[in-house]
């Protein structure tokens, strides 16, 4: 069964890039990597997608290296808004593991 | 807004009693999941519908019961429930079933079990 790996928490400031690593064990060969949002009392939002290299929207970049064993989320400039927990599932969407809590100070 | 409505928002019952909580989406989508997300514990799958066909049942226990009339609405009935099923039901949908596609959730149904 497919797992990901990221950290638990992180910390940062308004304005800063906060880069969230996520680690892929077992990724198959067609599995794309998603990235969503949660804010307390939600459901979870898409952010981005890639499969492989770098993918970029409005929102956040994706970095996928050519082994595709890890991906890392960039937010730039994060606000306040953007204290939520951060989630890589793995491809087949069954599991989404316990996610990363982001909180932005001021 | 996601496209994707529950209702109710909030829950609470007692552990005789059945209920049942409701999903609708308006995107035109075929598939359809259950998730259950409890206080400091990750999402976990419940129930997988496409095309009003249930494609997974990721064992959980027969006190819940999930029904999809049509591709736009999801049930998921209640009876006997445990003080250990309290958490956040969420409803999914996505165009159809596959690891490519965008989950598109609702808001939830926070689930109390006295």
């Amino acid at each position: 069964l497919a797992k990901t790996t990221q950290p638990i928490s992180m910390d940062s400031y308004e304005g800063q890039e906060v880069n969230i690593t996520c680690s892929h064990n077992n990724i198959a060969t067609n599995d794309y990597i998603t990235w969503y949002q949660q804010f307390p009392s939600q459901g979870p939002r898409f952010i981005i997608q890639g499969y492989k290299t770098k993918v970029t929207n409005e929102v956040a970049s994706l970095f996928i290296p050519a082994d595709r064993k890890s991906s890392t989320l960039s937010l730039p400039r994060v606000s306040l808004s953007d204290t939520a927990v951060y989630y890589c599932p793995a491809g087949n969407k069954l599991t989404f593991g316990g996610g990363t809590r982001v909180l932005v100070k001021p | 807004e996601t496209g994707v409505t529950q209702t109710p928002r909030h829950l609470v019952m007692g552990m005789t009693n059945k209920k049942s909580l409701k999903c609708e989406q308006h995107l035109g989508h075929n598939a359809m999941y259950w998730y259950k997300q409890s206080a400091k514990k990750p999402l976990e799958l419940m129930f997988v519908y496409n095309f009003k066909e249930q494609t997974e049942n990721n064992s959980v226990p027969s006190r819940f019961s999930p029904e999809c009339p049509n591709s736009s609405h999801l049930f998921l009935h209640l009876h006997t429930l445990q003080p250990e099923d309290s958490a956040l039901y969420l409803c999914a949908s996505s165009p159809r079933t596959g690891q490519y596609e965008k989950l598109f959730f609702g808001s939830g149904t926070q689930l109390s079990v006295l």
